[in-house]
């Protein structure tokens, strides 16, 4: 989702619920992936990367879906967590050869027990 | 932890002055990314260092400069500051390959007073 000012989406879900995190990115030439989630105060971390060749890819408790078609990206939690609360952003790789991402604007988890 | 590390932790100065940032990327990786966050703004990509080389540039300003050391430990120059910098600054460092996922520092917290 976009977010607006300094409001960013917010997904509410309960503790055990599956949840899920949309993002549509901007470059169809894209070929990499990345959802990284950021605690209050911290930096970015790492959840899981998926390449274009891919359309799916699981870790840990994540899933993360590629629909080239529409530009889309999600990543599923499986038994969401209190400890998963966070902000999680999805970032694109455009082809240059040199890595740079670009991010999206965030969508914020709150996991009430 | 990531293993990168950035000083200070939080920085706070007065307009026009002039600040450094300092990144250690993880051991092995020769690139490093710097990226400023404001609440506005989003995660902005501001520059790209691979091996004591710049190799790419985004939305940096120009009173802004950085560089890579022989040791590939990296600093953020930012110069005549002014209220609207105020921000949290990132350090990113990976192998600096194509596709290579990039692992986030904790950051730098600057307010511009």
């Amino acid at each position: 989702g976009e977010s607006v000012g300094l409001h960013l989406p917010t997904l509410s879900v309960q503790e055990g619920d599956n949840s899920i995190i949309n993002c549509a990115y901007s470059n169809s030439a894209s070929d990499y992936f990345i959802w990284y989630k950021q605690e209050s105060g911290k930096g970015p971390q790492f959840i899981i990367d998926i390449r274009s060749n891919m359309d799916k890819r699981q870790g840990q408790r994540v899933t993360v879906l590629l629909n080239k078609t529409v530009k889309h990206l999600s990543l599923q939690i499986a038994a969401t967590q209190p400890g998963d609360s966070a902000v999680y952003f999805c970032a694109e790789n455009h082809p240059s050869g040199y890595s740079t991402l670009t991010f999206g604007k965030g969508t914020m988890l709150l996991v009430s027990p | 932890d990531s293993g990168v590390t950035q000083t200070p932790k939080h920085l706070i100065t007065a307009t026009g002055q002039r600040v450094t940032l300092r990144c250690s990327p993880r051991s092995g990786d020769l690139s490093v990314y710097w990226y400023q966050q404001s609440l506005d703004q989003g995660l902005q990509f501001l520059i790209q260092y691979y091996n004591g080389e710049e190799r790419a540039k985004g939305n940096i300003l120009e009173r802004f400069s950085a560089q890579q050391f022989p040791d590939l430990h990296s600093e953020l120059n930012l110069s005549s500051l002014e209220l609207g910098d105020s921000a949290l600054y990132f350090c990113a460092s990976s192998d600096g390959l194509a596709e290579e996922t990039q692992y986030f520092g904790p950051g730098t917290r600057l307010l511009v007073l």
